[in-house]
């Protein structure tokens, strides 16, 4: 199975802030990367596919980027409504693994 | 707009048996693949099966395979999700998720919680 690993697995920052996330697999998964945002008690949302396309209605602060092995996602300019857990999933190759989440909290 | 509701979820014993369904509406449900994925209490997000546009193709994490059976009836528009021989780490949010386009994951549906518990 291909393995995920996100860092930071915490991440403390203020409103304004620019904000990246990175996600590693363990072989590489060509550009079939996604990123998805959960809020505590909500279902996960889906961001970004196909490492930087966004999803319908998602804001333009969000982009993604890599290929291979080394993905990232950034926030340009965090906003209150960002505050939450982010997750990477790979869709190379059965199962579709994901990371273990970064968290973003209010500093 | 695209609509995705769980239901089915609840206590079972360890051992026990329990179905899922999940109802699909606002897109052409028989053309696209559907995924259930996990979330046990405090933990991270698992993805569990995968079904075919057809039902042809099914596909399943490690730890289900032999107890789960992931199913679709596309006159109906609802997939479902068959548990048997629950165990204790089963207990999670199940959602089911829509590939709405070629490994475009989403969206998702609210979830509904199976705890597995004597």
């Amino acid at each position: 199975d291909i393995q995920l690993t996100q860092s930071p697995s915490f991440l403390s920052a203020s409103v304004g802030d620019r904000v990246t996330i990175t996600c590693r697999a363990s072989q590489g998964i060509a550009s079939y990367l996604a990123w998805h945002q959960q809020k505590p008690g909500k279902a996960p949302k889906l961001l970004i596919y196909t490492t930087s396309t966004l999803q319908s209605g998602v804001p333009s602060r969000f982009s993604g980027s890599g290929s291979g092995t080394e993905f990232t996602l950034t926030v340009s300019s965090l906003q209150p409504e960002d505050f939450a857990t982010y997750y990477c999933q790979q869709l190379n190759s059965y199962p579709w693994t994901f990371g273990q989440g970064t968290k973003v909290e209010i500093k | 707009q695209v609509q995705v509701v769980e239901s089915g979820g609840g206590v079972v014993q360890p051992g026990r048996s329990l179905r899922l369904s999940c109802a699909v509406s606002g897109l052409s449900f028989s053309s696209h693949a559907m995924h259930w994925v996990r979330q046990g209490p405090g933990k991270g997000l698992e993805w569990v099966a995968v079904i075919s546009y057809d039902g042809n193709y099914k596909n399943y994490i490690d730890s289900v395979k032999g107890r789960f059976t992931i199913s679709r009836d596309n006159s109906k528009n609802t997939l479902y999700l068959e548990m048997n021989s629950l165990r204790v780490e089963d207990t999670a949010v199940y959602f089911c998720v829509t590939e709405a386009g070629p490994r475009r994951f989403g969206p998702w549906g609210q979830g509904t919680l199976v705890t597995v518990s004597s």
